[in-house]
Order: C-alpha cells, then sequence, then structure tokens
C-alpha cells in the first residue's frame, strides 16, 4: 500500500509566480491536511479537507493561498503570487476517518513534503 | 489546546535508553498524549498515543502519571538511526484534525 505521495519534492519560484503544490492521500483515505514548516520550528496546520469539501481552513492564509480535494485526482495546495516569506516545506497528511473516536487512533500519515524555494 | 514543554535537544549514544519528558500542565480531560517522529527531509510519523498509565508499542513506550501533567516517551536502545525530532502532541477530538507541533526536542544519536 502506497503512502501519502506527494509532488514536486522541491518545487523553485520567482516571486509573483504561483505555485502548485500536490497530494495524493493513502488509498482508502478520504480526509487530507496540509501543513507548513518553516526552518528548525514546528509543523504548522493550514487546512483540512474532505472529498471536494474544505472543512477547516483556520490555518490557512486568506490571501494568495487557496487548497482543493476534488472528487477525482490529488489534493491541490495553491499558491498565487508568491512572496519570499512563503519559502518552506510543505506537508500533506491523510487519515481513513475524520477524527478519533472513544478508544481509537487518529493517526495522520505523512507525507514526504514539497520544499519550495522563492527566489 | 494545551500548551507543552520539552527539552529542545538531547544527546545521547548508541544502545542507551532515551526518555524525553514533555510537560502539559493545563491538560483537559479529554485530551489524549501523541509523539510524531521526524526524520531530516522527511514528514513526521506517528510513534505512540496514550491517555493514562503506560502504553508499549514496537517502537517506544510512554509514561504517563496518574495527574497527567506530563508524560514521558522511553526509546530503549536508541540506534544511530533514532536520530531525529520528537514532537510531543496533545489533544482532543475536534484538535485531532488540525494537529499542533511545537519545537519538538532534537534527539542526537552518537556512536
Amino acid at each position: 500500500n502506497a503512502g501519502v505521495m506527494q509532488n514536486p519534492r522541491h518545487l523553485v519560484r520567482r516571486r509573483g509566480q504561483e505555485a502548485r503544490l500536490r497530494c495524493s492521500p493513502m488509498k482508502g483515505h478520504s480526509h487530507v491536511y496540509w501543513y507548513r514548516q518553516l526552518p528548525e520550528e514546528g509543523l504548522k496546520f493550514m487546512v483540512y479537507l474532505q472529498k471536494e469539501n474544505i472543512i477547516d481552513e483556520s490555518g490557512m492564509p486568506k490571501e494568495r493561498f487557496s487548497a482543493e480535494f476534488p472528487k477525482e485526482g490529488p489534493s491541490i495546495l495553491r499558491i498565487q503570487q508568491v512572496v519570499r516569506g512563503d519559502s518552506a516545506a510543505y506537508f500533506c497528511a491523510s487519515s481513513p476517518t475524520p477524527a478519533w473516536e472513544p478508544g481509537a487512533i487518529n493517526t495522520q500519515y505523512f507525507g514526504p513534503g514539497t520544499r519550495l524555494t522563492v527566489l | 489546546l494545551a500548551k507543552t514543554t520539552q527539552p529542545i535537544s538531547m544527546d545521547s549514544y548508541e544502545g542507551q535508553e532515551v526518555n524525553i519528558t514533555c510537560s502539559h500542565n493545563n491538560i483537559a480531560t479529554n485530551d489524549y498524549i501523541t509523539w510524531y517522529q521526524q526524520f531530516p527531509s522527511q514528514g513526521p510519523r506517528f510513534i505512540i498515543q496514550g491517555y493514562k498509565t503506560k502504553v508499549t508499542n514496537e517502537v517506544a513506550s510512554l509514561f504517563i502519571p496518574a495527574d497527567r501533567k506530563s508524560s514521558t516517551l522511553s526509546l530503549p536502545r536508541v540506534s544511530l538511526s533514532d536520530t531525529a525530532v520528537y514532537y510531543c502532541l496533545v489533544g482532543d477530538k475536534a484538535a485531532g484534525n488540525k494537529l499542533t507541533f511545537g519545537g519538538g526536542t532534537r534527539v542526537l544519536v552518537k556512536p
């Protein structure tokens, strides 16, 4: 069973360009989460999606950032008009269930990340 | 979400036991304690989760005292490949969908 896949692994963009990051969840997982990690820091939650729905986008900047998880195909994190401060590692995670239930474990399975560098 | 505090870094040697303590003084009744491991240039990986007392799996043990205000991750007989950042997370059902990672503990295993 393949794990969470992300591509590209490395992405270089110039200021003002658009960045598109893709995430294919594990087979059978319909819940996707995006996180951002700045150097030497922990991961910060951005957005949680279920197929065709955004469930929680409280961690995502309101401007320039958008996310989708269509019925078919990977989840996409899109950053428009990138700035140098967007340089970071972006991780996608997936899970088979939306939240843990008493006695169960809600494990999020993380992909290898996409490292975005804005020149 | 209960805030967690853990040491910034720890050094150890191959074959030793590593214990990382995480403080979460404001933990709520419904909160679980979860530990993730992150290797350089990789995404975090779930290690272990517990609510109270002791939990053990093939990778680690998690010790949680009765007051649950702290927890200790124990890695038995570490090897060089255990060099990683270890994150302690605390949260309830609602928080399970938006994991909150602190700075973590950088564990360096030396030969």
